[in-house]
């Protein structure tokens, strides 16, 4: 199975910040990655698929790079909204699998 | 507007079974890949299985595999989760999601609000 690693696990960061997020793949997995957004109490929400492609509605503060088995999430300058909990999630193969998740807290 | 609402869910002895549920609406639900998510209480997400849209590709995570089963029936826009064996590191918010495609290449979009599953004695 492929693992995902994510870091940091916890990010401390203030409004207007430029943070980013790293997702490393335990194998190639191209450009089949994901990153999902999660808000206590609430369900996952697409930020962004084959690596760097933004969803639709996605503000552009949000943006994806990588491929292979490196790939980032950067937040050019937070907004309040932002805080949150941040998975990357493979496609590549079955079976699928999410990293553990960075938690992206307000300093 | 894509609706997904999942049922089913409920308290259950280590051992035993249960069925979930995924009702699909606003969407033509045979043309896209399924997929449940879990997650734990206070943990991350945990992908379960998928299924493509006519059955023919079914992957399952290894610490359910040979104790879960899904499925689907386009005629009735359903998706199911056949789950034996329980047990208590199954506890958690059950998510059904719509796929992007019909098949491989295809990842979670939309997302149900989750049936709760607790496995306890």
């Amino acid at each position: 199975d492929i693992q995902l690693t994510q870091s940091p696990s916890t990010l401390s960061a203030s409004v207007g910040d430029r943070v980013t997020i790293t997702c490393r793949a335990s194998q190639s997995i191209t450009n089949w990655l994901a990153w999902y957004q999660q808000k206590p109490g609430k369900a996952p929400k697409l930020l962004i698929y084959k690596a760097s492609t933004l969803e639709s509605g996605v503000p552009s503060r949000f943006s994806g790079s990588g491929s292979g088995t490196e790939f980032t999430l950067t937040i050019s300058s937070l907004r309040p909204d932002d805080f949150a909990t941040y998975y990357c999630q493979q496609y590549y193969s079955f079976p699928y699998t999410f990293g553990q998740g960075t938690e992206l807290e307000i300093k | 507007e894509v609706q997904l609402v999942e049922s089913g869910g409920g308290m259950v002895q280590p051992g035993r079974s249960l069925r979930l549920f995924c009702a699909a609406s606003g969407f033509t639900f045979e043309d896209y890949a399924m997929y449940w998510v879990r997650q734990a209480p206070g943990k991350g997400l945990e992908w379960v299985s998928g299924i493509n849209w006519n059955s023919d590709n079914i992957g399952y995570a290894d610490s359910v595999k040979g104790r879960f089963t899904i499925s689907r029936d386009n005629a009735k826009n359903s998706l199911y989760m056949q789950m034996n064996g329980l047990r208590p590191e199954d506890t958690g918010l059950y998510y059904c999601a719509k796929g992007s495609g019909y098949g491989s290449g295809s990842y979670p979009v939309y997302w149900g609000q989750g049936t709760l599953v607790t496995v306890s004695s």
